[in-house]
């Protein structure tokens, strides 16, 4: 398995414009996370799924924020509209307990 | 509150040296990770301890779980340069389904 695949690596957008972040997890994985990685804030928990289905998006920071999971290979995280406060790096998370595997990230930078 | 510390937050030493990295948990849990993570990297799981006493190693890194006191370890033995990094440490509490608590990371100087 190639691992959990996010795309894209990097993203450069501009205040007010629509971000999409995608992750494939690997296969057979029956959790999803999607964590946010800042200097300030350390790693946070955004949201996690469960067979598909949302569990826990307590950690989304605002309405700006959505997750889907539409199927068990993919989920996506939007942010509509972006703020320079969403610059981060964006981590998703497979597991099928007890640990999770990580992707690369996706490095956000909204100017 | 769910808190997990770990100590120290930033650690300096030289090659050879042992240390040990410090992890307290503030929930029943038996289950607590250990990951790494290189500057600009993704987070690399180390090692997985599900019950009280567990102990694993992987070259010089040694992980620990005492679940009485809440504390895990992480030790390094004869420390060289390519360990340089940041570990985390989180802990899925026993009631959580699997979520994951962070510590803040220990951020790790090796020098030659």
């Amino acid at each position: 398995d190639a691992g959990v695949i996010q795309s894209p690596r990097h993203e450069v957008t501009e205040m007010g414009q629509e971000v999409t972040l995608r992750c494939k997890p690997i296969s057979g994985h029956d959790y999803l996370f999607w964590y946010r990685q800042t200097m300030m804030r350390g790693l946070e928990l955004l949201i996690y799924f469960n067979n598909n289905v949302p569990i826990d998006d307590s950690g989304m920071p605002e309405d700006r924020f959505s997750a889907k999971m539409p199927n068990a290979s993919f989920s996506t995280l939007k942010i509509q509209p972006s703020e320079p406060r969403d610059s981060a790096v964006y981590f998703c998370a497979s597991s099928f307990r007890p640990e999770a595997f990580f992707g690369q990230g996706t490095r956000l930078t909204v100017v | 509150e769910l808190k997990v510390e770990q100590n120290p937050l930033f650690l300096s030493m030289q090659e050879g040296k042992n240390y040990t990295i410090y992890c307290n948990y503030s929930t029943t849990s038996d289950r607590l990770y250990w990951y790494r993570q290189d500057p600009g990297k993704s987070l690399e799981s180390l090692f997985v301890l599900l019950s009280n006493g567990a102990v694993k190693q992987e070259g010089r890194l040694m992980a620990s779980l005492d679940t009485k006191a809440r504390l895990s370890t992480l030790h390094i033995t004869a420390a060289v340069h390519d360990l340089s990094a940041t570990y985390f440490c989180a802990v899925s509490p026993a009631d959580s389904n699997y979520q994951l608590i962070w510590g803040a990371g220990t951020k790790l100087i090796i020098k030659p």
